[in-house]
């Protein structure tokens, strides 16, 4: 059964600081890999998208990176800001149909 | 386009009460996803629409709830006689199509209470 796990679940930065956050899945087969953002009370935005034969993706400042072998993704935030304070969730797909498998997320705060 | 809306934003009921959640995707998406994202359990994938048909009903936690998709666009998932339990927030996504190279894009959630 796959699982995924986020560490740390809670993380604060000082503006300007890059962000690392890991995703770590027991079971590398998996079709892609998708980074998201939530903001409280509010629903997800995606962020990133992975698939299985990539190694990494870029959007602006964020670079996601992606180890299927060792099952570990990892998301970069260059210089962050106090806009990037969010909650950060890593989902994996297992399946053709498309179901998500979750990681609990890890709760971000950039202090400015 | 607009984005995945859902309606309500948020449902205050009684314990026993049936309750409609109700997911508009992106016009022209074909896969249609429902997860319920609650404090204990986090985010968790509750059922797969593929045009008007739900071949993955895996993540449906009892037969009290159920889900349906109409003219392959807009989708109502039902809870009947509520619990305490089912208190959390109901995500729908949509994704262009099921494959695997398709970004799922959600909704606002409809928050849940069940008192």
């Amino acid at each position: 059964k796959q699982e995924v796990t986020q560490i740390p679940a809670a993380l604060s930065v000082p503006e300007g600081e890059n962000l690392v956050l890991n995703c770590s899945f027991t079971d590398s087969a998996i079709y892609n890999l998708q980074w998201f953002r939530q903001d409280p009370g509010k629903g997800l935005t995606s962020l990133l998208l992975i698939q299985s034969s990539q190694r990494e993706q870029t959007s602006g400042r964020l670079n996601a990176s992606l180890d299927k072998s060792s099952g570990r993704s990892t998301l970069y935030i260059a210089a962050s800001q106090p806009g990037d304070s969010a909650t950060y969730l890593c989902a994996v797909r297992t399946d053709s149909w498309g179901k998500l498998q979750f990681g609990a997320g890890t709760q971000v705060v950039v202090t400015p | 386009g607009a984005g995945v809306s859902q309606s309500p934003s948020n449902k205050v009921t009684e314990k026993g009460k049936d309750v409609e959640l109700r997911c508009d995707p992106i016009s022209g998406h074909t896969a249609l996803y429902w997860y319920r994202q609650s404090l204990g359990q986090g985010l968790e994938f509750l059922i797969y629409f593929q045009g008007n048909s739900a071949p993955d009903k895996s993540g449906l936690p009892s037969d009290r709830f159920s889900a349906e998709r109409t003219g392959g666009s807009v989708s109502t998932l039902t809870i009947q006689r509520t619990q305490q339990e089912d208190s959390a927030v109901y995500l729908c996504a949509s994704s262009q199509t099921s494959s695997g190279y398709n970004e799922q894009f959600f909704g606002p959630g409809t928050r849940l209470t069940v008192l």
